[in-house]
């Protein structure tokens, strides 16, 4: 049972447009989510993260929306870049000390 | 400061063998977590540990344990080898201590387990 979805597994985006990732949960006591990228041949790298006391969290580029009531994050990036160009992971907090990951989205940021 | 350094970064091993992956975390960190990644799959949970205890488990079968050492250290050994045990294994750091605050993982570049 996958508690979080990602449901697009690709994503192409033109270079300094608009990248919006998408990401569901089904638990609703979860209650902490982040967004990590993931390189070929690498770990994931931390991105932002947002709690569900807030429905809104920016960093640069990146700016992540929770709506807690459709149990819906997304990550928007913007101007995409193609340094960009990554698997992207949301995951969300169970509990205490164990975070579920969805399943990535390959975005490809084109030239 | 130096990341989460992962050993090896790859193995080949044999169907119905064992292997043991070590993880060294950022220093200062004393929560360790596994994951294992498969395509489609995303990134499973397999345990997460601190202070040498193991404070939670995914849904793994018993062929896979783990242990943590007094300097945050950490082992995952699979026993019994099976084909679809291959995938990258990565370990997690994190400064997430017992105060409640939240905090983000680092992850090792992981370790390549292929069985044939």
């Amino acid at each position: 049972d996958q508690q979080v979805k990602q449901n697009s597994p690709s994503l192409s985006v033109q270079e300094g447009r608009i990248s919006i990732l998408n990401c569901d949960y089904t638990n609703s006591m979860f209650d902490y989510f982040l967004w990590y990228k993931k390189y070929p041949a690498e770990g994931p790298t931390f991105l932002i993260s947002i709690s569900s006391i807030k429905d809104k969290n920016e960093d640069g580029r990146f700016t992540v929306f929770l709506n807690k009531s459709a149990k819906h994050l997304s990550l928007h990036i913007v101007p995409s870049q193609p340094g960009d160009s990554a698997v992207y992971f949301c995951a969300a907090l169970s509990g205490t000390y164990k975070y579920i990951f969805g399943t990535g989205t390959r975005l490809k940021v084109l030239a | 400061k130096a990341g989460v350094t992962q050993t090896p970064r790859y193995l080949i091993k044999t169907r119905g063998q064992q292997v043991t992956l070590s993880c060294s975390p950022i220093s200062g960190h004393r929560s360790v977590s596994w994951y294992q990644q498969t395509p489609g799959q995303g990134l499973q949970f397999l345990f997460e540990y601190f202070s040498e205890t193991q404070r939670n488990k995914g849904n793994f079968p018993g062929r896979f344990s783990g242990r943590q050492f007094s300097n945050s250290r950490s082992e995952m050994n699979v026993s019994t080898l099976e084909l679809g045990d291959s995938a990258l294994y990565l370990c997690a750091s994190s400064s997430y201590g017992t105060s409640g605050v939240y905090h983000e993982q680092y992850f090792g570049p992981g370790t390549r387990l292929t069985v044939t």
